[in-house]
């Protein structure tokens, strides 16, 4: 159980294209999404916390305008990266939390972006 | 905001020796602490986690303790083998803002056959 499934896992893209990248709970319904950013061999650092049927709350530093949230439904989470930037390329990991709980985040695989 | 700090930053341990990675936390209103394990390339597993109101908790080979007047938390892992080896980080959770969770550095395990 509490599985979380992203896609893609991998995408090129060239500069000043736009990405998007989803994130489903597989068994469980997640009311909170949120989606964090990890360059190699640092921690996880939070971007923004999604919640279904309302407007994403980004944290400090993270441009809302560039980074699109979309939580439409219990199980999906979209991230899209808006006129990428090699800057841009990074690990993209969304967590789900159960509807039914409190505290527990679950993880995705990740999504690696490179921008050439 | 609620601070986390990991130490040490790598571990490397002998096959079947045991491992200790400690947490320290800041703001004393967290009251979640989940461990995670994350493979290169992949996502975290979450491992184990406690909640503030328990000093103490295992599955199987691996446990972890909670010391709230300390505001410290240390996952243990015995009998170590090959596939211990990843990368741990521990976070806080706390109340208010959806339970966001403030995340370690991470602690390299390396585990030597």
């Amino acid at each position: 159980g509490a599985v979380v499934s992203q896609h893609p896992s991998w995408v090129i893209c060239k500069s000043g294209t736009s990405v998007k990248i989803e994130c489903r709970s597989l068994d469980f319904q997640a009311t909170t999404m949120f989606w964090y950013r990890q360059f190699p061999k640092q921690s996880l650092m939070l971007m923004a916390t999604s919640n279904e049927g309302s407007k994403a709350t980004y944290e400090q530093g993270v441009e809302k305008d560039k980074f699109l949230i979309n939580h439409a439904s219990l199980t999906l989470s979209t991230l899209t990266v808006t006129s990428a930037h090699p800057e841009d390329s990074s690990f993209y990991i969304c967590s789900a939390r159960d509807s039914s709980g409190i505290y527990e985040q679950y993880f995705g695989p990740g999504t690696r972006l490179t921008v050439t | 905001g609620e601070n986390v700090e990991q130490h040490p930053s790598t571990l490397s341990v002998q096959e079947g020796d045991s491992a200790v990675i400690k947490c320290t936390y800041s703001d004393s209103a967290s009251n979640y602490f989940p461990w995670y394990k994350q493979e290169l390339g992949k996502g975290p597993q979450l491992i184990i986690d406690i909640r503030s109101n328990v000093g103490e908790k295992k599955d199987q080979r691996i446990a972890v303790t909670l010391n709230k007047t300390a505001k410290h938390f240390s996952l243990h892992i015995t009998e170590t083998q090959p596939e211990d080896s990843a990368v741990y980080f521990c976070a806080a959770s706390y109340s208010g803002g959806n339970n966001r969770l403030a995340f370690g550095k991470g602690n390299q395990v390396v585990v030597i056959p």
